[in-house]
């Protein structure tokens, strides 16, 4: 399974971009990049995936570097709501192995 | 997507017991994945449990001590025998939207379990 960094923790201000960054320079061309947050005392939720192209959805935007070999969750504006642990995830099959992920701090 | 169920919510379970962890789905989902996840520690994967076959255990896990159910596409139950305090953690299912790497996955609120 191939691996991910992330920076152990971030912090924000509200209602300012946030951009998480992850690196995966082990990743093969099968891989979709996933990002799942986990709220405290709640199980994780989808946020994002992709392969090759930027992504946007109601929650947020994915960059993804043309090589591959990293990728940016940005959240347009933070709220205190988006206070969580994010986890950027390789997936090639169906299984799921989760990094340490970034805990993100919201300052009001 | 999917709305996941799991009972019971948390538990105090004494050593030497066991317990069974219920995972209920409100729809018919193929695949189905019990994780763990320790104190102030990101989730690891113990098995992946398909409908019709033995489950799949990730290195590390064992039948023996994580035996585990799929009776039916909606159902699915883990056991952790022989508990020990080692084994207090959350333990979370999961269910995936389709069987490609492109499909997510839908978790439920996971089952706190102290071993004393």
């Amino acid at each position: 399974d191939a691996k991910t960094t992330q920076p152990n923790s971030m912090e924000s201000n509200e209602e300012e971009p946030v951009h998480l960054p992850c690196n995966h320079s082990t990743i093969s061309g099968t891989d979709y990049i996933h990002w799942y947050r986990q709220l405290p005392s709640q199980g994780p939720e989808y946020v994002i995936h992709g392969l090759t192209s930027n992504v946007n959805n109601r929650m947020a935007s994915l960059a993804i570097a043309e090589d591959r070999k990293s990728s940016t969750l940005i959240l347009h504006r933070a709220t205190l709501r988006d206070a969580a642990v994010y986890y950027c995830i390789l997936v090639s099959g169906n299984q799921f192995y989760f990094g340490t992920g970034t805990s993100l701090t919201v300052i009001p | 997507s999917a709305v996941i169920s799991q009972k019971p919510s948390r538990d105090i379970c004494q050593r030497g017991t066991s317990l069974t962890i219920q995972c209920q789905v409100d729809s018919q989902v193929t695949m189905m994945f019990w994780y763990r996840q320790q104190p102030g520690q990101s989730l690891t994967l113990i098995a992946t449990a398909n409908q019709g076959s033995e489950a799949t255990y990730e290195s590390g896990f064992v039948i023996d001590k994580f035996p585990i159910s799929r009776p039916n596409l909606t159902f699915s139950t883990l056991t952790v025998s022989n508990m020990s305090p080692e084994d207090s953690s959350i333990y979370l299912c999961s269910v995936s939207s389709g069987s490609g790497a492109y499909n997510e996955q839908f978790f439920g609120p996971g089952t706190r379990l102290t071993v004393l």
